[in-house]
């Protein structure tokens, strides 16, 4: 069972250079999530979608973008990558219901911006 | 907004030691609460959650009951083991999202 499976699981990015990570899940969940983990600051919500076709922002949007084709694909762009933007990124995602008791994550992108 | 803020860490405890992790959170309604454990290198993993007032979670010795006249999901292990050094996570659920508080790092020496 592949479960959240994140690619790549490791970049290493120029100042201004852009790429997309690919956060997919077979498991035909409705809602899917990216976060962004930063030593002492916990896991900050970035962008999330409750369906296909459909995205919001989180805590912490700027300076990223998300698409949600597909339900079982969902992409976080960055367009012009900052060092600020260095972090480990999770993707997860869930069915609908409302305890938030069925929470599957991705294994992670490390991500560095030099 | 919903938060979640939990004690500041290192935590280090000798083995076999009794282990409290504080967590406090402060929401508009009545959320669901978890606690996640990141091991070094790895993702989150699940530990153990309670989805209403009073209810216990536990899983592989750690405990946590949700206190709602506290506002409180406290993390309890009565005898820690090495293996158990991670960076524990509190979490709520309401809204469709999961807030996590800061992380506190646990170091078990032998």
């Amino acid at each position: 069972n592949a479960g959240v499976t994140q690619t790549p699981k490791f970049r290493v990015l120029k100042t201004g250079q852009s790429m997309t990570l690919l956060c997919a899940q077979d498991m035909n969940h409705e809602y899917m999530y990216w976060y962004r983990q930063d030593p002492g600051m916990g896991l900050r919500l970035i962008h999330y979608s409750v369906g296909e076709g459909t995205t919001a922002k989180g805590e912490v949007p700027d300076g990223y973008n998300v698409s949600r084709l597909k339900k079982q694909n969902f992409l976080l762009g960055l367009e012009s990558a900052a060092p600020s933007q260095t972090s480990v990124y999770f993707c997860a995602s869930r069915p609908p219901g409302r305890n938030g008791n069925t929470i599957y994550f991705g294994e992670g992108s490390w991500l560095t911006v030099v | 907004g919903n938060s979640v803020t939990q004690m500041e860490g290192p935590v280090t405890l000798s083995e076999e030691a009794f282990l409290t992790i504080n967590c406090t959170y402060t929401a508009t309604g009545y959320p669901s609460l978890f606690w996640y454990v990141q091991y070094p290198g790895e993702g989150l993993q699940l530990l153990l959650k309670a989805t209403k007032a009073d209810d216990k979670g536990s899983n592989k010795g750690f405990e946590a009951t949700y206190r709602k006249e506290t506002t409180s999901f406290h993390l309890e292990k009565g005898s820690v083991q090495v293996s158990d050094s991670a960076v524990y996570f509190c979490a709520l659920f309401y809204g469709n999202k999961l807030v996590f508080g800061a992380g506190t790092i646990l170091r078990v020496k032998s």
